[in-house]
């Protein structure tokens, strides 16, 4: 049964780089979508982008300038780094394996299971 | 993308039903039939219950279903039981991203 485990700094001051990084035990790397999918405390989902084995990414477009998303295919594990975060970039950030639909014509992921156990970072000068 | 539109709580009885609409638009929701349901207890990640529109993942309980019409997404819940009680967001494709709702507080009285 595949796990996701995250880690990474849960303070940051504003302007820096956040930087957090999950690994998958028990289950292919391939044929997948890796995602990072954030909640601000109290309030709602927001999905931040994904990447597949082959480092081919799709991102939010209202985050797509401050995101990168990248892979580690010989560690089966992948990263997120948000730049120049503010306030309002604290949230949870969760990472999730990504699955696409194969009937369907899109490109990228469907649906997000299972999920990391999440990690909270704060922005706080 | 904006947020899908969900209702901010619903409630029921243990054993009777309900159902929690997500609204989207034409770009999303409308034209695709690839909206998956979440549900999350408090301080847990979000754990997938219907994906696809109305398909359940193995070990989901089938008083979960899921239905689609036009730009409206719903999830019904029967035979409602106190574990149901929860936050449940919808997530539908939307081409170049992938958009939630709001969230639903169910409370099982």
């Amino acid at each position: 049964q595949v796990q996701l485990q995250q880690w990474g700094a849960g303070l940051l001051k504003p302007s820096e780089t956040l930087s957090l990084t999950c690994a998958v035990y028990g289950g292919s790397f391939s044929g997948y979508y890796w995602s990072w999918i954030r909640q601000p405390p109290g309030k709602g989902l927001e999905w931040i982008g994904e990447i597949n084995h082959s480092g081919s990414t799709n991102y939010n477009p209202s985050l797509k300038s401050r995101v990168s998303i990248s892979v580690d295919t010989s560690q089966n594990q992948f990263s997120l780094k948000l730049s120049s975060v503010t306030a309002a970039d604290t949230a949870v950030y969760y990472c999730a394996r990504g699955r696409i639909a194969p009937a369907a014509p899109v490109k990228g992921s469907t649906r997000f299971d299972p999920w990391g156990q999440g990690t909270l970072v704060t922005v706080s000068s | 993308q904006s947020a899908l539109t969900q209702p901010a709580s619903v409630s029921g009885s243990p054993g009777q039903s309900i159902t929690i609409s997500c609204t989207g638009t034409s770009s999303d929701v409308g034209s695709y039939n690839l909206v998956s349901w979440y549900q999350q207890h408090p301080g847990k990640a979000p754990k997938l219950m219907i994906y696809e529109g109305n398909k359940r993942p193995s070990g989901v309980s089938n008083r979960f279903s899921g239905s689609k019409s036009g730009n409206t997404a719903s999830l019904t819940i029967s035979g409602l039981q106190a574990d149901d009680e929860a936050d449940y967001y919808c997530c539908s494709y939307a081409g170049s991203s992938r958009v939630f709702g709001g969230g639903t507080k169910l409370t099982v009285l």
